[in-house]
């Protein structure tokens, strides 16, 4: 069964401080693993697509990278406007779980100004 | 572009009553989703439409049926709602089933009493 693992649940941030978020994952073979972000009330928006271990991606203040058991999403001079859940999926290759996502729980980043 | 959009954004419904809940993409987007977000348990894929014809049960379609009407379109019925169907549902688009980024929609926001 895939299996997603996001840590740390919840995260404060001073704004300006870096860090990193983590996504721990199990999949008979990942066709892709994919970053969004979820504001309150809101429906989960795309971030990034990683397809195999060593790939990178940027977007303004965020970068994926990804190893062959987790993804980390980093966060470089944070603002207080990058404060939502991220969630973090996985989609695995072929089988009965064909196109589906597998969900971790999501990491709530809060960042102070 | 709206991209995906749902109706209605807000509903309450009392034990065995009915409801559909609409969800319609402008993407030209093939496959479509339905996915429950509930507290400590992630998202979950209800029911997916891989291409306009075609439907197929996810990791939780009990209680659930689900008609693509066509390749923009795809509904969720609730046939006897019960309160375990409290839920946030999200539909999502994307251009084809593997590999490619799903977009959700803002969710509606289900209360079964």
């Amino acid at each position: 069964e895939d299996q997603v693992t996001q840590s740390p649940e919840a995260l404060r941030l001073q704004e300006g401080e870096s860090s990193s978020l983590n996504c721990s994952y199990t999949v008979s073979g990942l066709r892709g693993l994919f970053w969004y972000r979820q504001d309150p009330g809101k429906g989960p928006e795309f971030l990034f697509t990683l397809y195999s271990a060593g790939e990178e991606k940027e977007k303004e203040r965020l970068k994926a990278t990804l190893t062959k058991k987790e993804s980390f999403l980093h966060i470089t001079a944070p603002k207080p406007e990058d404060s939502a859940t991220y969630l973090c999926a996985v989609q695995a290759a072929g089988g009965t779980s064909y196109g589906k996502l597998t969900f971790g729980q999501g990491t709530i980043l809060t960042v102070h100004p | 572009n709206a991209g995906v959009t749902q109706t209605p954004k807000f509903q309450v419904l009392k034990t065995g009553q009915s409801m559909t809940l609409q969800c319609a993409q402008d993407m030209n987007h093939n496959s479509m989703y339905w996915y429950r977000q509930d507290p400590g348990m992630g998202l979950r894929l209800i029911y997916y439409s891989a291409s306009e014809g075609t439907t197929d049960k996810g990791e939780v379609p009990n209680g659930y049926n689900v008609s693509r009407l066509n390749k923009r379109e795809f509904s969720l019925r609730l046939e006897s709602a019960a309160p375990s169907q409290t839920s946030v549902y999200f539909c999502a688009s994307s251009a084809k089933v593997a590999s490619y980024e799903q977009y959700f929609g803002p969710g509606t926001r289900l209360t079964v009493t």
